[in-house]
């Protein structure tokens, strides 16, 4: 099955600053490459997804870059807010079926 | 309505007890989701029903038996579950067209604590 490594684990970012957090997957037929935000108590949220077909994907302070060939994807995120403060979820789909594997996730902290 | 919706919210249950969590979409989605999400880990899947057949078993106990009794409802009965299997359970769904993949909705959670 797929594997799926997330880094870091946490992240501390000034406020204003950029995030950037990163994915890797092993199965190189997998198309969808979404990214999920959780805050604590609450549901993941989709933020942003990407696939296979394209290289960046950009939703104002958010953007996703993919990789196929490395088999890596990246999230950014610029001018960072306290509103930010999560835990960021990685993920990819497996080809043909609905299979999502998550990566082990991301607590982004935004000092203020 | 453009959310998934999951009762109840909190559920407390001992290991001899049976209960059941329900989940909801009125979206037309086809394609529903149970996961496992255990404090600080990613969710894991469980069950992936889709045109309301079970199209994916994550190799889950027998304790766990989901139902789809039609497009819009998705249930997970719940029997002599233990104390490890405390976790926040998720629902989601899909429109799901294979090979075109698209968003999960994910609803809010059941919370479930077994002692």
């Amino acid at each position: 099955g797929e594997n799926v490594e997330q880094h870091p684990s946490t992240l501390s970012v000034q406020e204003g600053d950029s995030a950037v957090i990163k994915c890797t997957y092993s199965d190189s037929a997998s198309n969808y490459f979404p990214w999920y935000k959780q805050e604590l108590g609450k549901r993941p949220q989709l933020i942003i997804d990407i696939r296979s077909n394209v290289g960046e994907k950009k939703d104002q302070r958010i953007a996703v870059t993919l990789n196929k060939t490395a088999k890596h994807f990246s999230l950014h995120i610029t001018e960072t807010q306290p509103e930010d403060s999560a835990v960021y979820f990685c993920a990819v789909l497996d080809f043909g079926n609905e299979k999502l594997t998550f990566g082990t996730g991301t607590r982004l902290t935004i000092i203020p | 309505d453009t959310e998934v919706t999951q009762t109840p919210k909190h559920l407390v249950m001992g290991m001899t007890n049976k209960k059941s969590l329900k989940c909801e979409q009125h979206m037309g989605h086809r394609a529903m989701y149970w996961y496992k999400q255990k404090a600080k880990k990613p969710p894991e899947l469980m069950f992936v029903y889709s045109y309301e057949k079970l199209s994916i078993n994550e190799s889950v106990p027998s304790r766990f038996s989901p139902e789809c009794p039609n497009s819009s409802l998705l249930n997970l009965h719940l029997h002599a579950l233990q104390p490890e299997d405390s976790a926040l359970y998720l629902c989601a769904s899909s429109f799901y067209e294979s090979l075109n993949a698209d968003e999960q909705f994910f609803g809010p959670g059941t919370r479930l604590t077994v002692l």
